[in-house]
């Protein structure tokens, strides 16, 4: 089976502009979650999406923001970019409980 | 709130030689998920091991095998026989069986180097 794949892979944006991140997960995969990993914070949870729901949702500002399609494929939208939003973003697919396999992460950088 | 603790930002191994990365978790549900991920300088995140909490046997993959004390929230992984490819960051992480499911949260990290 193919991986989570994530694109674009690099993005450079300027502070106030508004990006879009996609994720398709492992085929047969329902469940996708976002996390932003950064040198200071770690990785944090952004949300989680079950069936074109959000399930869960972390404590980020509602700049950050993000859907399902029906196909399972994920979204994630950050408006109104901050210096402090430069991180890597990585997806994260699952087919049941616990399990999560990643891909290979977004590198936003807010210039 | 659960929390992951990682007390060692490094760690050096020699080739062929054993380590062992330390965790400790926090949590009061009973029912969980405990992981170790593997980053290395690609980014990928790779899952090394699973164990869940109600199983007492500690869990097994090749190489790496972790040592679970679920009285004491601990959770370290074993690496034997460490391989140069062997050199990445290391988190562990949490998993709740219930309702926050697709929630993990993360450790700091181990940055593990392997000396040749």
């Amino acid at each position: 089976k193919a991986g989570v794949t994530q694109t674009p892979r690099y993005l450079i944006k300027t502070r106030g502009q508004q990006v879009t991140l996609s994720c398709s997960p492992i085929s047969g995969h329902r469940s996708v979650s976002w996390y932003q990993q950064t040198p200071g914070q770690g990785l944090q949870f952004l949300f989680e999406y079950f069936s074109e729901t959000q399930r869960n949702k972390g404590n980020f500002p509602g700049r950050f923001s993000g859907r399902q399609f029906s196909n399972s494929r994920s979204e994630m939208n950050v408006s109104t970019l901050e210096l402090g939003d430069s991180a890597l973003y990585l997806c994260a697919s699952s087919a049941h409980r616990g399990e999560q396999y990643f891909g290979p992460g977004t590198r936003l950088t807010v210039t | 709130a659960q929390t992951v603790t990682q007390s060692q930002p490094e760690m050096s191994v020699q080739e062929a030689e054993t380590v062992t990365l330390s965790c400790t978790y926090d949590t009061s549900e009973s029912d969980y998920y405990l992981f170790w991920y593997k980053q290395p300088p690609s980014r990928q995140m790779i899952l090394v091991i699973r164990q869940e909490a109600y199983k007492q046997q500690n869990a097994t993959e090749n190489r790496f095998s972790v040592n679970f004390q679920k009285a004491a929230k601990s959770f370290s992984l074993k690496i034997s026989d460490s391989q140069l490819g062997d050199a990445a960051m290391y988190f562990c992480a949490y998993g709740d069986y219930g309702g926050s499911q697709g929630n993990l949260i993360f450790g700091k990290g181990t940055k593990l180097s392997v000396k040749p």
